[in-house]
């Protein structure tokens, strides 16, 4: 059981909107930066968002990112076939000294 | 071209040790904090452990502390993971991972598999 929680799966058509949610605490997302990464199947993960909302270059504006309180969200735009993947907020947790990963969401791309 | 590259994985009887070794090219080696993160089979990553840019502050995930070791050797630019008393749970592949200003990691290699099975 991950400390940061996120929904297990989400879905939505190509060309639609799809959030996704990450909950954690004081001690983590409350007080340290968050971000998001793309695991697609059989490779290593790839750093979408950071520091909450900030894209690396070459990251598509299509993804993005927010942060209010304990929560962050990553947001995928205009949603292609080829965005199928697990997705991963990351944070460190400032009691524990330990970074952490929310448990993956699956996105499905119908 | 940032390259890291991990190598050192394989099958092992549980208590047995590995270590695993991840080789970085492209980048001041030393400018940066190093991570390993795992994910095992159907399940989501988990942090493991980081190192900071000279090896001397290092924090471990309450599962691995006290047998698993993170080290550098910023000279030959190499993290390393030394893993005891190896058990079933361990399985999964590793990732070392360049680890940039608030914790994030920008760049990966490709993982190495461990396996912990008699």
């Amino acid at each position: 059981q991950s400390v940061l929680t996120q929904p297990p799966s989400v879905s939505a058509a190509p060309g639609q909107k799809v959030t996704i949610s990450c909950s954690g605490s004081s001690s983590n997302i409350g007080n340290n930066y968050v971000a998001w990464y793309q695991q697609l199947p059989g490779t290593a993960p790839k750093v979408l968002i950071y520091e909450n909302n900030k894209r690396p270059s070459g990251i598509p504006d299509r993804f993005s990112g927010s942060k209010s309180g304990t929560s962050a969200t990553l947001g995928i735009t205009g949603l292609q076939t080829g965005d199928e993947a697990d997705y991963y907020c990351g944070t460190w947790d400032s009691s524990l000294s330990v970074g952490m990963f929310g448990g993956g969401t699956k996105l499905t791309v119908l | 071209e940032v390259q890291l590259v991990e190598s050192g994985g394989g099958l092992v009887q549980p208590g047995g040790s590995l270590r695993l070794s991840c080789a970085v090219s492209g980048f001041t080696f030393s400018d940066y904090w190093m991570t390993w993160v795992r994910h095992a089979p159907g399940k989501g990553l988990e942090w493991v452990a980081n190192v900071d840019r000279d090896g001397s502050e290092k924090h471990y995930v309450d599962s691995v502390e006290g047998r698993f070791t993170i080290s550098r050797d910023n000279a030959k630019n190499s993290l390393y993971l030394q893993m005891n008393s190896l058990r079933a749970e361990d399985t999964a592949v590793y990732f070392c991972a360049r680890t940039g200003g608030s914790n994030k990691c920008d760049f990966w290699g490709q993982g190495t598999l461990v396996t912990v099975s008699s």
